[in-house]
């Protein structure tokens, strides 16, 4: 079946303004996760979705960064007033649920670039 | 100090070479562990949980010492198609819901 998926692929965008990167989960998938991965760098937890509700922000860097989910399906991260160092490949990932060995199935990432 | 440390490498191996790769986790309650891969510019997959009694998948072996807080990934026969970086991956806790992600060991496997 498909996978994760993310859109846009690859987005530039110039200092100060707001970006909106979009995640469709597994179909069928309760739980939704965001991460960002710096270049050279591991992945950084941001923010995870159960449903709709996000029980667990504590990952999110700056009040810049927002991020909801709807029908319990799509994710949607939005960054206002990007800066330089927002610049980095933004991952979503979901699994079926929330438990400590659940697999995360992740989508090929969307690369931000900040000029 | 980092929650999930791995040496970064890189570690460059001819074909058929067994290669073992070392990660630590500084919390001593984590709960869960697993070892991802990810290819260049892609995204990680997941390569195969550790259970504390440790595991294999073909060539592939994993082992968890929690009283050193340390997990490995020994790769036997190494085949070109391993070249990737591979992630050391630990939940903190058994209700946590977000993975801590080491940075990763790259492999390269020559010809």
């Amino acid at each position: 079946g498909a996978g994760v998926s993310q859109s846009p692929s690859n987005k530039v965008t110039e200092k100060g303004k707001d970006v909106e990167l979009r995640c469709d989960p597994i179909s069928g998938h309760t739980a939704l996760y965001w991460y960002r991965q710096s270049l050279g760098q591991g992945l950084e937890f941001l923010i995870y979705f159960q449903g709709n509700s996000a029980p667990d922000k504590s990952g999110l860097p700056s009040d810049r960064f927002s991020a909801e989910r709807t029908g319990g399906s799509v994710s949607t991260l939005t960054i206002q007033r990007t800066q330089q160092e927002d610049s980095a490949v933004y991952l979503c990932a979901s699994s079926t649920q929330t438990g400590a060995k659940e697999t995360q199935y992740f989508g090929p990432g969307t690369r931000l670039l900040v000029l | 100090r980092k929650e999930v440390e791995q040496d970064p490498g890189p570690f460059n191996v001819p074909e058929g070479a067994t290669v073992a790769f070392n990660c630590t986790y500084s919390n001593s309650a984590s709960q869960s562990f697993f070892w991802y891969r990810q290819d260049c510019r892609k995204e990680p997959k997941l390569l195969m949980s550790v259970y504390s009694s440790g595991n294999e998948d073909g060539r592939f072996t994993a082992q968890l010492n929690r009283a050193s807080q340390y997990i490995s990934l020994l790769i036997r026969d190494s085949k070109l198609s391993d070249s990737a970086t591979y992630l050391c991956v630990v939940n903190p806790t058994g209700s946590a819901r977000q993975l801590t992600f080491g940075s990763g060991t790259q492999l390269t496997v020559l010809p």
